[in-house]
């Protein structure tokens, strides 16, 4: 059973910083990685998907990169704002692709402006 | 990005009292839904698969008796939530997919407190 790990559980930086959000996964064949970001109450927003054969993707000042033969996958955030501020997900699709998403249980980043 | 609309955004109700939500999409047609619920500091756990026109596919632990799941059309699927208790109280959430492996795109959310 594919479980997903994210690491830290809380962040809290200065604005400004650049920071790295963790994510580990322990099946490998996976069908697609995804980073989201969910604010208090709210539902989800996709940030970035990354499909099995990609190793990173990028949209403005995030950066995701995906290391499936070791399970790891980043978040890169440069320039943290105060408006990043929020709880980000990562998920992974099953191998076969028609699966629901695993999550992690996030990690909650606060931007201290 | 496509849209999902999904409602109530928050429920309070007495136990034993039943529960719809509903998720649509709302510029696509979504082939399969998912639902999804999220108890306090645990991660979102996949509940059940929706295809349309067919019954939906529970994960191992969730009651389809108690969790039941319609999805009689390409943009609605329903969550019921039959006679509720305390337990129960948690954030529903579903996605909605143009195909199974294509990018799932979530609604906002249900806040369900079951008194």
């Amino acid at each position: 059973k594919q479980e997903v790990t994210q690491i830290p559980a809380a962040l809290s930086v200065p604005e400004g910083e650049n920071l790295v959000l963790n994510c580990s996964f322990t099946d490998s064949a996976i069908y697609n990685l995804q980073w989201f970001r969910q604010d208090p109450g709210k539902g989800l927003t996709s940030l970035l998907l990354i499909q099995s054969s990609q190793r990173e993707q990028t949209s403005g000042r995030l950066n995701a990169s995906l290391d499936k033969s070791s399970g790891r996958s980043t978040l890169y955030i440069a320039a943290s704002q105060p408006g990043d501020s929020a709880t980000y997900l990562c998920a992974v699709k099953g191998g076969g692709g028609a699966d629901g998403l695993t999550f992690g249980k996030g990690t909650h980043l606060i931007i201290q402006p | 990005g496509a849209v999902v609309s999904q409602h109530p955004s928050r429920v309070i109700c007495k136990s034993g009292t039943s529960v719809k939500i509903e998720c649509r999409s709302l510029d696509f047609q979504a082939t399969t839904m998912f639902w999804y619920r999220q108890f306090p500091k645990k991660s979102l756990m996949l509940m059940a698969t929706s295809n349309e026109g067919s019954k939906a596919t529970y994960e191992q632990g969730v009651e389809k008796d108690k969790f039941l799941i319609n999805h009689a059309s390409l943009t609605l699927s329903t969550l019921t939530v039959t006679s509720a208790h305390p337990e129960d109280s948690s954030f529903y959430i579903c996605s909605a997919t143009r195909s199974a492996k294509n990018i799932q795109y979530f609604g906002a959310g249900t806040r369900l407190s079951v008194l």
